[in-house]
């Protein structure tokens, strides 16, 4: 079964780091562009990043500088590095998988919920 | 507030047919290309209803329809049903490998 699952959210105080990961199956992450995509409590959803199969990664506006986006093929993960973290970065964050065939994004995760308050 | 402008609600009665836009304002700077839709029932993930524009994924109902005109991309659900009571998303392929979201529409089925 095509999956995705994010682990790694939690209470974290601001200006603090957090280490999002979501494990995939069923595909390999190293030839989709996969994402992150953040809803904020009763809000819409952002997208925040993403990493091409090649390896080129790209940011958000709002997070460039403070959130770096990897994976790990061996493990078939993508990670969001998450830096300088502030209240406004409470949010559920979702993993999204890119199909080129569809230019979009077709599989989602279930979410990890961050949470930044002191 | 997104550049991608999206009504906040809208609502009909279960058979009838509603449709829901996404227009790009004038603070949106880019290509508003590639256009997919996005069903989100409440704590859920977002599940892929339309792609490029017009196209339906495998497995999602023949009731739902994608457009485009110019600056402005349309969703629209045709027999409605009760379960289509969710909020959904326009999201648009902005160029140099970003994308963005619209705000979302809620969706009632009265």
């Amino acid at each position: 079964e095509v999956q995705l699952v994010e682990s790694g959210g939690g209470l974290i105080q601001p200006g603090g780091s957090l280490r999002l990961s979501c494990s995939a199956s069923g595909f390999s992450v190293s030839i989709y562009y996969m994402n992150w995509v953040r809803q904020a409590p009763g809000k819409g959803l952002e997208w925040l990043s993403v990493i091409y199969s090649g390896g080129s990664t790209y940011h958000a506006d709002s997070v460039g500088g403070r959130f770096t986006i990897s994976r790990d093929n061996s493990k078939n993960t993508l990670n969001l590095q998450m830096n300088s973290l502030r209240a406004e970065d409470t949010a559920m964050y979702y993993c999204a998988r890119g199909s080129p065939g569809l230019q979009a994004f077709d599989i989602w995760g279930q979410g990890t919920m961050v949470t930044v308050s002191s | 507030q997104s550049a991608l402008t999206q009504p906040a609600s809208v609502s009909g009665s279960p058979g009838q047919s509603i449709t829901i836009s996404c227009t790009a304002t004038s603070s949106y700077v880019g290509s508003f290309d590639l256009v997919s839709w996005y069903q989100q029932h409440p704590g859920k993930a977002p599940k892929l209803i339309i792609y490029e524009d017009t196209r339906r994924p495998s497995g999602v109902s023949y009731r739902f329809s994608g457009s485009k005109s110019g600056n402005t991309a349309s969703l629209t659900i045709s027999g409605l049903q009760a379960e289509d009571e969710a909020d959904y998303y326009c999201c648009s392929y902005v160029g140099s490998s970003s994308w963005v979201f619209g705000g979302g529409t809620k969706l009632t089925v009265l």
